[in-house]
């Protein structure tokens, strides 16, 4: 089982809708979580840290429960520009290597 | 251009020959890392630097692997008799990590292998 999961997609909505990923973690003493979004043969760029409380930044929401080891993502009133691949990563260690999940594939569609 | 910089940006190589990347990180940054991302996959860690100290090497990392950040400043990752295998985009980030600091990575675009 791999650390960070997450449905490889993809998901194709249409511009306008809204769209959540899910992503689950198996290391319970994680401690760090991101979401970034990596466009087709480019780098991985950060989106957004998630905080327990949940954090916002306008059209883009993410909420983490530790319990349940789970992080999400919502994008409101998707663009065409949003279409890449949404990459889930937690941190466990001092070191703070990035654990990355495979990856989401979103397609907006006009 | 004050991003992390990697080159070359493409290598094509026959299957035994050695090959080397270079990463320049963000001049204030003194942590650099190293990934490794095959098609369809997220990255996957290789290894660190904190300034000129190698802290941390992945199982990934076959003894054919080797990584340097001499000076602290610019890093190179060596792969020796390439194999098939290889065959992936090399990745870099830098980072600060201090008190106080949200040792947030960035990536540079990254030195894609193709081994024939």
């Amino acid at each position: 089982r791999k650390e960070v999961e997450q449905d490889p997609g993809p998901f194709n909505v249409p511009e306008g809708a809204t769209v959540a990923f899910n992503c689950t973690y198996s290391n319970s003493a994680s401690q760090s979580f991101f979401w970034y979004r990596q466009d087709c043969r480019k780098e991985p760029k950060l989106l957004m840290s998630v905080y327990s409380s949940g954090n916002e930044d306008g059209r883009f929401t993410a909420q983490l429960n530790r319990a349940s080891q789970y992080i999400s993502l919502l994008i409101r009133d998707s663009k065409l520009s949003d279409s890449a691949t949404y990459l889930c990563v937690v941190i466990h260690n001092a070191g703070n290597m990035l654990t990355f999940g495979g990856g989401t594939r979103l397609m907006v569609k006009p | 251009d004050t991003g992390v910089s990697q080159n070359p940006r493409h290598k094509i190589t026959k299957r035994g020959q050695n090959v080397t990347f270079r990463c320049d990180p963000i001049s204030e940054h003194n942590r650099l890392y190293w990934y490794r991302q095959t098609l369809g996959q997220g990255p996957e860690f290789l290894t660190y630097f904190q300034n000129e100290a190698q802290l941390e090497k992945s199982r990934l990392l076959s003894d054919r692997f080797s990584a340097e950040r001499p000076k602290g400043s610019f890093s190179t990752l060596e792969i020796q008799r390439t194999e098939q295998g290889d065959s992936a985009m090399y990745l870099c980030a830098s980072s600060f990590a201090g008190s106080g600091a949200k040792n947030i990575q960035y990536f540079g675009a990254g030195t894609r292998l193709s081994v024939l």
